[in-house]
């Protein structure tokens, strides 16, 4: 199985700010990755596929870069309502598989 | 607007079944292949289950073959997972989710039900 990797499970920073969120595949799955948003109550939300293509309804201040096994989601100037759950997960082969997951919280 | 709702959940005894439902809305179900997702408490997610939208290609995760089965009826726009044998393991908020036909990934959730597996 493909194994992904969030290595920050917790990261704190104010609105305005830019963070960066990494994640690591055990193998190269091309760019067969995608982000996912989930905010409490609310249901998960495709933010970008394929590494980098923003899903429609997604802010431009969200970008995805990498491939093979390094990918990182970037939020630039962070609005109150990016707070939450952050996924990646590949869909290069089965048993398709997430990262365990990074909160990104308001310092 | 793209709905899915899930129903069936609840505590059930080691060993027993139950069947979980998604009833979609907004979209042409038949055209969409779908999953089954699941979350423990406390942590990450697991993909549990595909199907195509013709029910011809189906997919398990190791941990849940030979005792979930996938299915769906497009003229009722649901799709049901049953489980059997289950364990405590498997309690968890199960998802169903779409899968996207242009997009990669998973591009509608539902908001999830929960399976609690215990004595």
């Amino acid at each position: 199985d493909v194994q992904m990797t969030q290595s920050l499970s917790y990261l704190a920073a104010s609105p305005g700010e830019s963070v960066s969120i990494s994640c690591k595949a055990s193998k190269s799955i091309s760019n067969y990755l995608a982000w996912y948003q989930q905010k409490p109550g609310e249901a998960y939300k495709l933010l970008i596929y394929s590494g980098s293509t923003l899903q429609s309804g997604t802010p431009s201040r969200f970008s995805g870069s990498g491939s093979g096994t390094d990918f990182t989601l970037t939020i630039r100037s962070l609005e109150p309502e990016d707070f939450g759950l952050y996924y990646c997960q590949q869909y290069y082969e089965k048993p398709l598989t997430f990262g365990s997951g990074t909160k990104l919280e308001i310092k | 607007e793209v709905q899915l709702v899930e129903s069936g959940g609840g505590l059930v005894q080691p060993g027993r079944s139950l069947k979980l439902s998604c009833v979609a809305s907004g979209f042409t179900f038949s055209n969409y292949g779908m999953n089954w997702i699941r979350q423990a408490p406390g942590k990450g997610l697991e993909w549990v289950a595909y199907i195509s939208s013709g029910s011809s290609y189906i997919y398990y995760a190791e941990t849940v073959k030979g005792r979930f089965t996938i299915s769906r009826d497009n003229a009722k726009n649901t799709l049901y997972l049953q489980m059997t044998s289950l364990r405590s393991e498997d309690t968890a908020l199960y998802y169903c989710a779409r899968r996207g036909t242009t997009v990669g990934g998973f591009d509608y959730w539902g908001q999830g039900v929960m399976v609690t597996v215990s004595s």
